[in-house]
């Protein structure tokens, strides 16, 4: 069974660096085929992909966060982290962890975390 | 980046119905389209993939078509458990991008 979980800060105030931290089980990092990534939704408005990182390292973000966003796996811990840079209020959203494999979309959704940016 | 434009933004039916859901990209995505389903305060749950491909599990009163730059999502009976926003995505180019969203309530 496939499962992912995120955690983190809820309250980051704004110009801090969030780090987010996705552990997930039921399947490896290390297989062919196999990609987690992150998503975010603030409050009341539409789903927005962030990145993805696949088994073989291919790793791509949402361009206009590429110079703030990081994403790094442990294979070993199986864990993504997500870390985002000068956060800012307009960065208050619940974030998922998701798992896809190559050909299909994203098909198992951690719970969501939300994070608020606010001094 | 692709943009995916979703119509309605908000559709009201009786249970029963057969709705659709419009999911237009401002360039080709080929099929690789996905439909995802979310209730309030939930992660969402996708419903179909490669644009017309049911998930395992998902009902079969959901079904989806198009392909290039044109899709759909229906759903051919309306039941009670079907109101919540549904969401198209894109996965044919990085950055991949979602729709904003189509509401669906019943009557």
């Amino acid at each position: 069974q496939i499962t992912l979980k995120e955690s983190g800060p809820t309250l980051v105030k704004p110009t801090q660096t969030l780090t987010l931290t996705c552990t997930f089980s039921g399947f490896s990092l290390s297989t062919s085929g196999v990609g987690v990534g992150w998503v975010r939704q603030p409050p009341g408005k539409a789903l927005e992909w962030l990145a993805i990182i696949h088994w073989n390292d291919a790793n791509h973000y949402l361009s206009s966060l590429k110079s703030r966003l990081t994403v790094t796996k442990d294979t070993s811990k199986n864990q993504l982290d997500l870390t985002l840079t000068n956060m800012d209020p307009v960065d208050t959203a619940t974030y998922y962890c998701v798992h896809r494999i190559v050909g299909g979309g994203l098909d198992y959704w951690g719970q969501g975390t939300l994070v608020t940016v606010s001094s | 980046d692709i943009q995916m434009t979703q119509s309605p933004s908000t559709l009201s039916a009786s249970v029963g119905d057969r709705v659709t859901i419009t999911c237009r990209a401002s360039q080709s995505v080929s099929a690789w389209l996905a439909w995802y389903q979310q209730r309030p305060g939930k992660a969402p749950n996708v419903l179909i993939h490669k644009a017309s491909s049911l998930e395992g599990g998902v009902p079969s009163r959901f079904s989806g078509g198009g392909s290039e730059t044109e899709f759909t999502l229906s759903i051919s009976s309306l039941q009670p458990d079907d109101s919540a926003t549904y969401y198209c995505q894109q996965y044919s180019t990085y950055p991949w991008t979602f729709g904003q969203g189509t509401k669906v309530e019943i009557k």
